[in-house]
Formats: C-alpha cells, structure tokens, sequence
C-alpha cells in the first residue's frame, strides 16, 4: 500500500522569500505524484502532477515540484511566495488508489 | 462549465436525523469520488463509482453511511442517522477515467456539524 507524509504541519514565510515543502511517499514501484492546494473555505485544485519523464515538474502559479526517487520525495517549490499562495497544500500518491498527505499549512507575511 | 457543484454548503443537524448531500460531477465526467476532510483523520476517500458503478466503497465508515449515482449528472451520500463524531466537510470530486492518475476537480465541499 502506499503512504505519504508531510512533515510540516505549518510554514510560514515571508512574501518574496522561497518556497519547500516537503512531501515524502512509500510505494514499491515508481508512483503517480500530485501536489494540490487549497485555499479556504474551497475544494482542492491541482497545481501539478509526475508520471514518468523530466524529474522536475512545472505547475500552474509559478510552482514546481522534484521527484527525486532516490530520497522517495517530491517536494515543492516556489522562488518567491506572493500573499496569495497562504493556503493548505496537500501532497498525493497514487499506487493502486490516490491516497493524500495531512497536508501543510503555508501562511505569508507581509 | 460550473464545475463539480455541491449542495448544500452548510449543513447543521441533529443527531439522529438523516442527512443528504448532493453533487452534481462534471459533463463528461465518468468517474466520482466522496472524500471526508476532518482535523484528525485528514483526506479520506469514502467511494468512488465509474460509470455509476460504485467500484471502491471500502472507505464507507459504516453502515450508516450509503451513496448513490443513479445517473451520470447526480450522486448523493447519505448519513442515516447522523451521529456528532460524523462532523466533517465532505468534498465530491469528479474526474475524465478514473484511474486516479489523472486529476481530480472537487467541488466547494459541504460543512457538515451535527449537533
């Protein structure tokens, strides 16, 4: 079965700094990886996916996420936080089922 | 398109009574997913039908939980009799396939508090 963990339960950032959270999976084979967010009061929105390919994934709002399989990770970046990124980012796998992360909670200040 | 449309937004009962949600996936959409977002237990799938089959209910907590998609445009998930620990935002998603690979568009969720 596969897992996954996110180890941050909160991040906060300053706006215009960089952005990691960190997202680590189990799964026996190479998985299907998702990052989405979701701002409040909302339904979850994909910002990118890996299948297979180019280890470095571009997403929509100038994020992007590293598959590294060595380190069962993939995490997420961004190189400068705007305001509008506060949100709660959820990372998943899917195995054999999509299972998510408890999910890390961004805020910026200003 | 609207997108995947959830009602009601916010649900306050009693114990004890009966509780329907309702969603309404995408056009086109041949896969829809129920999920429970609680502070303790996170994301849950609770059952997904593809083709308005349910494929995987192995998530339903209990008997007192049911969901039905009697058509392609509609599912409900239904929670008889309501119990305070079945307080949660329940989110219906819809996708293309299924397959769980590809992405999954949810709806705003409904706030559920029983009292």
């Amino acid at each position: 079965a596969q897992s996954v963990t996110q180890p941050d339960i909160h991040i906060t950032v300053s706006e215009g700094a960089s952005l990691e959270l960190r997202c680590n999976y189990s799964y026996g084979a190479t998985p299907y990886l998702f990052w989405y967010v979701q701002s409040p009061g909302q339904g979850l929105q994909l910002l990118l996916k890996y299948f297979s390919g180019d280890t470095l994934v571009q997403g929509i709002k100038g994020f992007e996420a590293e598959f590294k399989r060595s380190q069962s990770s993939f995490n997420l970046r961004k190189p400068s936080v705007h305001w509008s990124d506060a949100a709660e980012y959820f990372c998943a796998v899917y195995g054999n089922k999509l299972v998510f992360g408890a999910g890390t909670i961004l805020r910026v200040k200003s | 398109d609207a997108g995947v449309i959830q009602s009601p937004r916010h649900e306050v009962t009693e114990m004890g009574q009966e509780v329907t949600l309702r969603c309404k996936p995408i056009s086109g959409h041949n896969s829809l997913f129920w999920y429970r977002q609680t502070m303790m237990r996170g994301l849950e799938l609770l059952i997904y039908f593809n083709n308005n089959v349910p494929i995987d209910d192995s998530g339903m907590p209990e008997d007192r939980f049911s969901a039905k998609m009697p058509n392609a445009s509609f599912s409900t998930l239904k929670i008889q009799p309501s119990e305070p620990r079945d307080s949660a935002v329940y989110f219906c998603a819809s996708s293309l396939t299924g397959t769980g690979r590809e992405k999954l568009f949810f709806g705003s969720g409904t706030q559920l508090s029983v009292l």
